[in-house]
């Protein structure tokens, strides 16, 4: 069966700090990814998604950046981290074809809380 | 993609039957819609899938009508536990590869005693 991997599952950085998540995928292949932050209250925001090595798109411009070294890892990075970024950090995978495998849907990882300060 | 319209919050008391309604005047042809679960914490969680009129799991059901412009999440009998964010999402997964879904805010549902 299909499982996805996030760590840590806290985490809290100072001001100006690196920041290296990430996520891996085990029991498919060729997997779509996706990096969301949740701010306090609701709502996930997509920050980037991948459909293959190498290949990033991003849907917010920021200070964070994603890369995909292999097919199923998923690493969320940034160089200085910002007050701005704290929040849930949330990894997501699914699959290429959604006509093999109905129905189609995300499945999460468990997250990471990450507060800046 | 198609924005999704969707009550804030809901209350509710154990043993009842809840309905969710979200309003998707947008659909497009191949856009699927789909409702998540999301617990304080948690990543979010997939309940129900469906492309037109009726679906039914083991957790809930869903209805859409045959204009497809909004859908009705219903869960039967609610309980403590069932008390979440629900996410309806509207999105095309045949044609679009990168298979994109983008959340509304949700809607909290709280279930009292």
């Amino acid at each position: 069966s299909q499982t996805i991997h996030q760590w840590p599952a806290t985490l809290v950085q100072p001001v100006g700090s690196p920041l290296s998540l990430e996520c891996t995928v085990e029991g498919t292949s060729n997997p779509n990814l996706y990096w969301y932050r949740q701010a306090a209250g609701r709502g996930l925001q997509l920050l980037f998604y991948s459909v293959g090595i190498g290949q990033i798109s991003s849907e917010v411009p920021q200070n964070l950046s994603a890369s995909r070294p292999q097919d199923r890892q998923f690493i969320l990075s940034s160089k200085k981290l910002l007050l701005s970024d704290s929040g849930f950090y949330l990894c997501a995978w699914s699959v290429r074809d959604p006509m093999t495998y109905p129905p189609y849907g995300y499945t999460f990882g468990s997250g990471t809380r990450l507060t800046v300060v | 993609l198609a924005k999704t319209t969707q009550p804030i919050s809901m209350d509710s008391y154990e043993g009842q039957e809840v309905n969710i309604t979200c309003s998707h005047n947008n659909i497009a042809t191949n856009d699927y819609i789909t409702w998540y679960q999301q617990f304080p914490s948690q990543g979010p969680r997939f309940i129900i899938q469906g492309y037109k009129t009726k679906v039914t799991n083991e957790v809930a059901s869903l209805f859409i009508p045959a204009d497809r412009k909004s859908s009705t999440l219903s869960l039967p009998r609610v309980s403590l536990s069932d008390t979440a964010v629900y996410y309806c999402l509207v999105g095309d997964l045949i044609y679009n590869q990168g298979g994109k879904l983008i959340f509304g805010q949700g809607t909290e549902l709280s279930v009292k005693p």
